[in-house]
């Protein structure tokens, strides 16, 4: 199972919207709603952000949201925040192969 | 609430073991499934392996089959990893997380390990 492909890098100012893609393929993120997202914030373990494509645990801020066209899952983060800062990554399981992480993509407060 | 410490990590020359340990509180450790998941230096995460609540079952990457065993031990809310022929490749901080459904909800802090001549 090849690694989920992300952008390296987005960024944004302070209040602006930024959405960060992970794609798969139809075998895949296309064929699972098993999608999830973690952050992490430098020198810190990971945090669940999203689970099955746009469902937030309880205490992240609905400002971060996801969603799934075809192969590729989004995350956006909305009116974006300095303490957003942080690397993300896309995560999938699937029975078969386990769990797979996306490439990761470092997100920058401009 | 939910706490998960890895111990174990150090300097290792390559071809030699290593068992990492996770002491698990806060949760009915026995209710979940247990993940080993790892980050090279400046890299992104890598699942290692998962164990089901009752060790019944494990999976693991294909870049660790073969020489490294997860196992845990319930009535010491403890999950280990052992690491055997370990490679240059292998280094990497390695994080404990709790598993339910198909996520990871909460991890630990992490604990390094290099393998080094």
């Amino acid at each position: 199972q090849s690694a989920l492909t992300q952008p390296p890098s987005v960024s944004g100012s302070p209040g602006q919207s930024v959405t960060i893609s992970c794609t798969g393929t139809s075998s895949d993120v296309g064929s699972y709603n098993r999608v999830s997202w973690y952050q992490q914030p430098p020198g810190t373990a990971p945090k669940l952000m999203i689970y099955e494509v746009s469902n937030r645990p309880s205490g992240v801020p609905d400002r971060f949201s996801g969603s799934k066209s075809g192969n590729t899952a989004s995350l956006t983060i909305s009116g974006l925040q300095a303490e957003d800062e942080a690397d993300y990554y896309c995560s999938l399981y699937t029975s078969s192969s386990g769990y797979v992480f996306g490439t990761g993509t470092k997100v920058t407060v401009l | 609430q939910v706490q998960l410490v890895e111990s174990g990590g150090g300097l290792v020359k390559p071809g030699g073991s290593l068992r990492l340990s996770c002491a698990a509180s806060g949760f009915t450790f026995s209710d979940y499934y247990m993940s080993w998941i790892r980050q090279a230096p400046g890299k992104g995460l890598e699942w290692v392996s998962y164990i089901s609540s009752s060790s019944s079952y494990t999976n693991y990457a294909d870049s660790v089959k073969g020489r490294f065993t997860i196992s845990r031990d319930n009535a010491k809310n403890s999950l280990y990893l052992q690491m055997n022929s370990l490679r240059a490749e292998d280094t990497a901080v390695y994080y404990c997380a709790r598993g339910d459904g198909t996520v990871h909800t909460n991890w630990g802090q992490g604990t390094l390990v290099t393998v080094s001549s």
